[in-house]
């Protein structure tokens, strides 16, 4: 069964950083891209971001919201892809997902999210 | 980027009706490896998004066949064909064929 669990969200003050987890499981991680998505509270879904598989290169590409303050990357050995997130914004608050992507089904697993709350 | 119009953004229905969710993005969503990569989301309330459909008609594995998808180029539908109670939450048309990933604005499905 696939299944992504999301972790390391918490209250952050903004200006400070926070790194999030989404560790897969049920399915060779390497073979994927991952996405991460975030849903701010009674909002719609957004995306973040995405990294590729090694197999097309780990590159990256992300939203103009959070370019140059967030980062993806990826441990294959661990089936971990991570958020690091800079320079926190009280409107980066929000439910981040990370999703499992492929060509053919993009986002086609969603992991059950964490919460990021950023506040003074 | 491309901006993806959901109507209507709310959809009352009777338990065993069909509903309709309409879905229409300012380009064209045909990849240029021929592939149109229109998905529809289904987000039942405090749960995460779910895929139900990808590459405008295509059903997700264990989606009931109540739920179809169509169209082509910029204009693409959401059909379930008898509501059901679980069927209650938001529908998100996402569009994958280009960064950035964009969402239309969701409909809320709900039972009258």
């Amino acid at each position: 069964e696939v299944q992504l669990v999301e972790s390391g969200g918490g209250l952050v003050q903004p200006g400070r950083s926070l790194r999030l987890s989404c560790t897969g499981s049920g399915f060779t991680f390497g073979d994927y891209s991952m996405s991460w998505f975030r849903q701010a509270p009674g909002k719609g879904l957004e995306w973040v971001g995405f990294i590729r598989s090694k197999a097309y290169g780990g590159t990256t590409e992300y939203a103009a919201s959070v370019k140059g303050r967030f980062t993806i990357s990826r441990d294959d050995s661990k089936s971990i892809a991570y958020l690091q997130m800079n320079s926190l914004k009280t409107e980066d608050t929000a439910v981040y997902y990370c999703t499992r992507t492929t060509m053919v089904t993009p986002e086609d697993y969603w992991g059950q999210g964490t919460q990021v709350t950023v506040s003074s | 980027d491309i901006v993806m119009t959901q109507t209507p953004l709310s959809s009352p229905v009777t338990l065993g009706q069909p509903a309709s969710i309409s879905c229409r993005s300012s380009q064209s969503l045909v990849h240029r490896d021929g592939n149109t990569y229109l998905s529809w989301l289904q987000q039942r309330p405090g749960q995460p998004p779910r895929l139900l459909i990808y590459k405008i008609s295509n059903r997700f594995s264990g989606v009931p066949d109540r739920f179809s998808g169509s169209g082509a180029g910029t204009d693409f539908t959401l059909k379930i064909s008898r509501v059901e109670a679980e069927d209650v939450g938001i529908y998100y048309c996402m569009q994958a064929t280009q960064f950035p990933r964009t969402f239309g604005q969701g409909t809320k499905v709900e039972i009258k």
